[in-house]
């Protein structure tokens, strides 16, 4: 039971690039969501998921993209990356919004 | 905005102590939870009390909520060097919003 998997771990990225930071789950969870974390800030919501088909915009939506085609995966992609997205990113799942979080081990991004 | 803040930001105990820390928070809440987050790795669920609730235990952990204040608080008891991390509460009113942390070190 592999949880919460985040890809990549690190990535370096320069201004105006775009990528996909990638998150799937196994354990059948509804809700999917999005994180960045920096220093000081604590945890800011990025997107969340409350199923397949179904995404919204959490506080801090701008600049970044996300789909859920499937319950499993839930991908958070960067358009045109910024220096102000450097981050660490973490992605988590749950049954519901209001049960405990499976967090990923994060993906430390820089932008450059 | 955040809704939990922790307080203090930062706290430093001999192995053996008790630790504890505090958030607040500013709307009413379905339930408040604790996560533990150790350097470099994920969070980790540690606790869930329900705003019916007034106290939850956990093992070494010690939870209460005090919801005329919006208040909660993380004992941790006979503290080991490997609750050295940061603590984080979560409020949840329809999504789950994080406060900044408690960074916890615990020397030996």
């Amino acid at each position: 039971n592999a949880g919460v998997t985040q890809t990549p771990k690190f990535q370096v990225l320069k201004t105006g690039q775009s990528m996909t930071l990638q998150c799937a789950q196994d354990m059948n969870h509804e809700y999917m969501s999005w994180y960045r974390q920096d220093p000081g800030m604590g945890l800011r919501l990025i997107h969340y998921s409350v199923g397949a088909g179904i995404t919204d915009q959490g506080e801090v939506p701008n600049g970044y993209n996300v789909s859920r085609s499937t319950t499993e995966d839930f991908p958070l992609r960067l358009l045109s990356a910024a220096p102000s997205q450097t981050s660490v990113y973490f992605c988590a799942s749950s049954r519901t919004s209001n049960q405990p979080q499976h967090f990923g081990d994060g993906t430390r991004l820089s932008i450059l | 905005s955040q809704q939990g803040e922790e307080d203090p930001q930062a706290l430093s105990i001999q192995e053996g102590e008790n630790a504890t820390m505090n958030c607040s928070y500013k709307t009413s809440i379905n339930n408040l939870q604790w996560y533990r987050q150790n350097s470099g790795r994920g969070l980790v669920h540690l606790i869930l009390i329900r705003s019916n609730e007034r106290e939850k235990h956990s093992g070494r952990l010690r939870v209460t909520l005090d919801t005329s204040k919006k208040s909660s608080s993380l004992l941790i008891t006979a503290s080991r060097a490997a609750d050295t991390a940061s603590y984080f509460c979560a409020t949840d009113d329809y999504k789950l919003s994080f406060g900044a942390g408690t960074t916890v070190t615990v020397r030996a």
